[in-house]
């Protein structure tokens, strides 16, 4: 079945190292996004892309990162600039314009430690 | 720019009274529209959507939503609230030609038996 996988599904981080979170879909999806997800405050953008090789910083890009070498795949980093990492995170895809709405993964909980 | 905004972040029904979640939107061009549901630690998952249709929509679990341009709302409705349906539901607004979703802040449904 075609769907978003999120890996890991809860990662822990000690202060001032990096992580990345891996998002891998099998839809043939076009497009690409990073929510973070703080209790009360809804889904925020990180980061997407529309097209390999591109991405477009959201709402909260500072202290991450993305690639997108590949159609499939659009893992996120969370750098050691990032002040407050600790929160849900959720990748999502969708064939590229607004019409579809997205499919989400089932997200990954980082904490630090 | 667009906005969602959910009125009331914790609704509480009993099992078998009407739910009614409200969202409003703004956009300065006719939008599309989505509900999506989040069960705990999970992802979110489409109820149904608006993309200039029919005005009134009906999803999956039995939800239903009526787009209404003239109060710029969205609100979901179900007949008759079923534990199952106890969940945090957002509400996501989507400009036509843009790819991006903004979402609501969510409104967690509490429901008793």
């Amino acid at each position: 079945d075609g769907g978003i996988t999120q890996s890991p599904k809860y990662l822990f981080r000690k202060e001032g190292q990096n992580v990345t979170l891996s998002c891998e879909q099998n839809l043939n999806h076009d497009a690409m996004y990073w929510y973070r997800q703080d209790p009360g405050q809804g889904l925020r953008l990180i980061y997407y892309s529309q097209i390999v090789n591109d991405f477009q910083k959201g709402d909260i890009a500072e202290g991450y990162s993305v690639s997108r070498e590949k159609k499939e795949s659009f893992p996120l980093t969370v750098t050691s600039a990032q002040k407050n990492p600790t929160a849900f995170y959720l990748c999502a895809s969708s064939p590229g314009t607004g019409l579809y709405g997205y499919t989400f993964g089932s997200g990954t909980r980082l904490t630090v430690v | 720019a667009q906005s969602v905004t959910q009125l009331g972040s914790h609704v509480s029904v009993s099992e078998g009274a009407l739910v009614l979640l409200r969202c409003n939107y703004s956009s300065s061009v006719p939008p599309y529209l989505f509900w999506y549901v989040q069960y705990p630690n999970q992802g979110l998952q489409l109820l149904l959507k608006y993309t200039s249709a029919a005005t009134l929509v009906k999803g999956i679990n039995g939800f239903e939503a009526e787009f209404k341009k003239s109060e710029t709302s969205f609100h979901l409705t179900k007949p008759s609230a079923h534990m199952s349906d106890a969940a945090e539901y957002f509400c996501a607004v989507s400009d036509q030609g843009y790819s991006t979703l903004t979402f609501g802040k969510g409104t967690m449904l509490l429901v008793s038996p």
